[in-house]
């Protein structure tokens, strides 16, 4: 079965990290271009960051650059998002997804929400 | 960053019939080298995620019934469902790829009137 399965959000003062975590399978991971998209409460779509296959090319949306790291594990069908100095807007669900040209796997997103 | 604003912002049609979601980006996204438009189009279900509708503006995603259709070229897109089913009550979104930052449209809010 094709799935992605994100794991390690939570509640996290601003200012502090987390590092989430998404778990491929059924498919050839190392071969797939890989995206966070995140979703606040209540609004819309927003891509987060892309990384293709090896990690050679990686780009982030102007406000998360400088603070939020994505990274691959080809052996483990790993994606992540290190998270740093978190801020009141970081707060949203965050879905990983499969793909460059159209996202076609998601999976149900883990939820981040950033308060004091 | 290329802007992708679509139309209306919510929309309430009979069951059965016609509903049409229009998307205008800022800048075409359509690269000339290959003669693609960039563009795609997600449902996303209340509390599911989003679920890939047309890459390439127009090429259907595997599953998707063919009452859905996916149309337009450069700069203007439309999402077409030509008999609604209640189960496409749902939130409706495009994506340009053609350049970082990706974006996605405000979403356009589709319901049975």
């Amino acid at each position: 079965e094709v799935q992605m399965v994100e794991s390690g959000g939570g509640l996290v003062q601003p200012g502090g990290s987390l590092r989430l975590s998404c778990a491929a399978s059924g498919f050839t991971f190392r071969n797939s271009w890989m995206t966070w998209v995140r979703q606040a409460p209540g609004k819309g779509l927003e891509w987060v960051a892309h990384m293709d296959q090896d990690g050679s090319q990686r780009n982030y949306v102007d406000s998360v650059e400088g603070r939020f790291t994505i990274s691959r594990d080809n052996v483990q069908n790993s994606v992540y998002l290190q998270m740093n100095s978190l801020r009141g807007e970081d707060t949203a669900v965050y879905f990983c997804a499969r793909g460059h040209y159209g996202l076609d796997i998601w999976g149900q997103g883990t939820t981040v929400t950033v308060s004091s | 960053d290329i802007v992708m604003t679509q139309s209306p912002d919510s929309l309430a049609v009979s069951l059965g019939e016609r509903a049409t979601i229009n998307c205008k980006s800022s800048q075409s996204v359509l690269y000339s080298s290959d003669n693609k438009n960039y563009l795609g189009w997600y449902q996303q279900r209340p509390g599911q995620p989003p679920k890939l509708l047309f890459y390439w503006a127009s090429s259907r995603a595997s599953g998707v019934p063919d009452r859905f259709s996916g149309s337009g070229s450069g700069t203007d897109f439309t999402l077409t469902i030509s008999s609604l089913q209640a189960e496409d009550v749902a939130t409706y979104y495009c994506e340009q790829y053609y350049s970082t930052p990706r974006t996605f449209g405000q979403g356009t809010k589709l319901e049975i009137k």
